[in-house]
């Protein structure tokens, strides 16, 4: 059974950091492309970033590029999101997905974890 | 402002059919790349409810359907049940954008 469980999130003041983790099993971790997607409260569902299953290609949306870093650690099953000068815009939920590949969409997500920036 | 266009809002009664509209551009829909539905429901993560246009993942019931033409797609539901009352977002890839598209998420009402 795929499994995708986030951790990391809370609360941070403008301007600060804040790295996500997300912990994969049930499926070939080193293999799969895998995406973060955000929802800010009462909203829609927005792509924030990607990236390859062995790290090498990463992709982010230009509301978050230059200030966001995508990661991964095969050896973990783990994906990271680096989340550097945070804005009051950037509070979400952010889930974690397992990217299908060939733009084929998101087949499994985790629950999200919440991430409020204020102060 | 969404890239994918989508009602805000839909209803139907128990047993009817509803239909969800996703209007993109040539760079999304119409440069060919596939749309894919997704379902969540309250206080939940999204589920994967159609890919690649039509195709029902296993274990979505197959009231559920999904079509696409030109610049648009649409996702229909018939024999509405009370569980279908949920968001339903569209999403696709946008080559100027060079990553994922959602739609604004349409709100099913059943009634």
């Amino acid at each position: 059974e795929v499994q995708l469980v986030e951790s990391g999130g809370g609360l941070v003041q403008p301007g600060g950091s804040l790295r996500l983790s997300c912990a994969a099993s049930g499926f070939t971790f080193t293999t799969s492309a895998m995406t973060w997607v955000r929802q800010a409260p009462g909203k829609g569902l927005e792509w924030v970033s990607a990236i390859s299953g062995s790290g090498g290609g990463t992709y982010y949306a230009d509301s978050v590029k230059g200030r966001f870093t995508i990661s991964r650690d095969n050896s973990k099953n783990t994906l990271y999101l680096q989340m550097n000068s945070l804005k009051a815009e950037d509070t979400a939920v952010y889930y974690c997905a397992k990217d299908r590949g060939g733009y084929a969409g998101a087949g499994y997500w985790g629950r999200g974890t919440l991430v409020t920036v204020s102060s | 402002q969404s890239v994918l266009t989508q009602p805000p809002s839909v209803s139907g009664a128990p047993g009817q059919r509803v239909t969800i509209s996703c209007t993109g551009a040539s760079s999304n829909i119409g440069a060919g790349y596939d749309v894919h539905w997704y379902q969540q429901l309250p206080g939940t993560a999204p589920k994967f409810l159609i890919s690649g246009n039509s195709n029902r993942p296993s274990g979505v019931p197959d009231r559920f359907s999904g079509s696409k033409s030109g610049t648009s797609a649409s996702l229909a539901i018939i024999g509405l049940q009370a569980e279908d009352e949920a968001d339903y977002y569209c999403q696709s890839y946008d080559s100027s954008l060079s990553g994922w598209v959602f739609g604004g998420g349409t709100k099913l009402t059943v009634l």
